[in-house]
């Protein structure tokens, strides 16, 4: 297992067309989270899932934005008619039951045009 | 509301100088805070947490719930201590919320 996983790692999309970013936890790890990182600001807390129920979504999150993880495995984020302003990276992390140590991913960058 | 601040953006030292880099919190409630860190290409990992009172790479925080702040210390900066820092608070089960960042560079 070499870690959390993400793809695609760079994204470049034209406003107003869908996209959809998945995150490949540590195995063992039952806790999800979705981040989103802007220029010059911290990981912003986007949702989190324990195994796969989504227990908490940010209320920044606009209608736009949707996130599963069937069977408590893999996750994916979409984000439907993109805006400009969606452009960031997209960060995904993961923890175990006990200590709550969360591992993140290397991120997706997406850019929309 | 539920808020970090890490007050410097950026943060020059030297080799063998003293480190600390601010992060003050507001919540009402028993916090939860951490120290996360990204070096250069790489991904952000965990650095320390107020709960296990550990030194971590001889960096040491100490929680001030009287100031509200839990500054990241270390007293003999190293060359590859250079990174990104956070600060992040968890107020409640799930949710972590981060500061804005501090960059750290320790010159030669």
């Amino acid at each position: 297992d070499t870690g959390v996983s993400q793809n695609p790692r760079h994204k470049i999309t034209k406003r107003g067309q869908n996209v959809t970013f998945r995150c490949d936890p540590i195995s063992e790890h039952n806790r999800l989270y979705w981040y989103r990182q802007t220029l010059g600001q911290g990981p912003e807390f986007l949702t989190y899932f324990q195994n796969e129920a989504q227990l908490e979504k940010s209320r920044l999150l606009s209608d736009r934005f949707s996130a599963e993880r069937p069977k408590g495995s893999f996750s994916t984020l979409e984000i439907q008619r993109t805006e400009q302003g969606d452009s960031a990276m997209y960060l995904c992390a993961s923890s175990s039951r006990g200590p709550d140590e969360q591992y993140f991913g290397p991120g997706t960058r997406l850019t929309v045009t | 509301a539920q808020r970090v601040t890490q007050p410097e953006k950026l943060l020059s030292v030297f080799k063998g100088a003293p480190v600390e880099l601010k992060c003050n919190y507001s919540y009402s409630g028993s916090p939860e805070l951490f120290w996360y860190v990204q070096y250069s290409r790489q991904r952000l990992q965990l650095l320390l947490r107020h709960i296990s009172r550990e030194s971590i790479k001889g960096f040491t925080a100490d929680l001030n719930k009287g100031e509200t702040s839990f500054h990241l210390k270390k007293p003999f900066a190293q060359e590859e201590d250079s990174a990104m820092y956070y600060c992040a608070l968890r107020p409640g089960t799930y949710k972590y919320i981060f500061g804005t960042g501090t960059r750290l560079k320790v010159l030669a």
